[in-house]
């Protein structure tokens, strides 16, 4: 159980492009999806926080304008880079915390690379 | 303010050796601890976890116990195996939030 899924796994687009990332719970209803960006070889830094039905909580620093999160069913959320540009290329990460279990527990996506050409 | 700081990578063993990867945090109320691993070009999957004082998390042969007193939760395994490779993270979760902090990471490298 406790499955989340992220599509694509890998995409590469061209500068000035938007791009859109799906993660969804395959098992679980998700009450709060996460969105986290990693670096090559650094740790995972949280971009925003959404739950089902309102918008997305941003953290400081991430233009929310930049990467618009959706969170439109209790198992899907998507992030969607706009106009993309190189310095967007990254790893983004989804997780999904299952209102049912650990308050603070959450389950990760498995990734999607994006490289911004 | 809350914050988890583990040692620095990469630690690199034998086959067999004993690991010991060191996590310390800092926070208020009364925190869950996490050890999560993230294999080369995955996600991150939960390792293990702990959500009082004295708690021991176990699984596939790591260990951590949640130590109060010394603020600390160390992932520890008697035996690596070549296959537990990868960057392993602790991370804490504040009784009053849903974000988890993440440390730094540590890259563990296990040679034959």
């Amino acid at each position: 159980g406790a499955v989340v899924s992220q599509h694509p796994s890998r995409v590469i687009c061209k500068s000035g492009t938007s791009v859109k990332i799906e993660c969804r719970s395959l098992d679980f209803q998700a009450t709060t999806m996460f969105w986290y960006r990693q670096f090559p070889k650094q740790s995972l830094m949280l971009m925003a926080t959404s739950n089902e039905g309102s918008k997305a909580t941003y953290e400081q620093g991430v233009e929310k304008d930049k990467f618009l999160i959706n969170h439109a069913s209790l198992t899907l959320s998507t992030l969607t880079v706009t106009s993309a540009h190189p310095e967007d290329s990254s790893f983004y990460i989804c997780s999904a915390r299952d209102g049912a279990i650990s308050y603070n527990e959450q389950f990760f996506g498995p990734g999607t690379r994006l490289t911004v050409l | 303010g809350n914050s988890v700081t583990q040692m620095e990578g990469p630690v690199t063993l034998s086959e067999e050796a004993f690991l010991t990867i060191n996590c310390t945090y800092t926070a208020t109320g009364y925190p869950s601890l996490f050890w999560y691993v993230q294999y080369p070009g995955e996600g991150l999957q939960l390792l293990l976890k702990a959500t009082k004082a004295d708690d021991k998390g176990s699984n596939k042969g790591f260990e951590a116990t949640y130590r109060k007193e010394t603020t600390s939760f160390h992932l520890e395994k008697g035996s690596v195996q070549v296959s537990d490779s990868a960057v392993y993270f602790c991370a804490l979760g504040l009784w009053n939030t849903d974000k988890l902090i993440f440390g730094t990471g540590t890259r563990l490298q296990v040679f034959p």
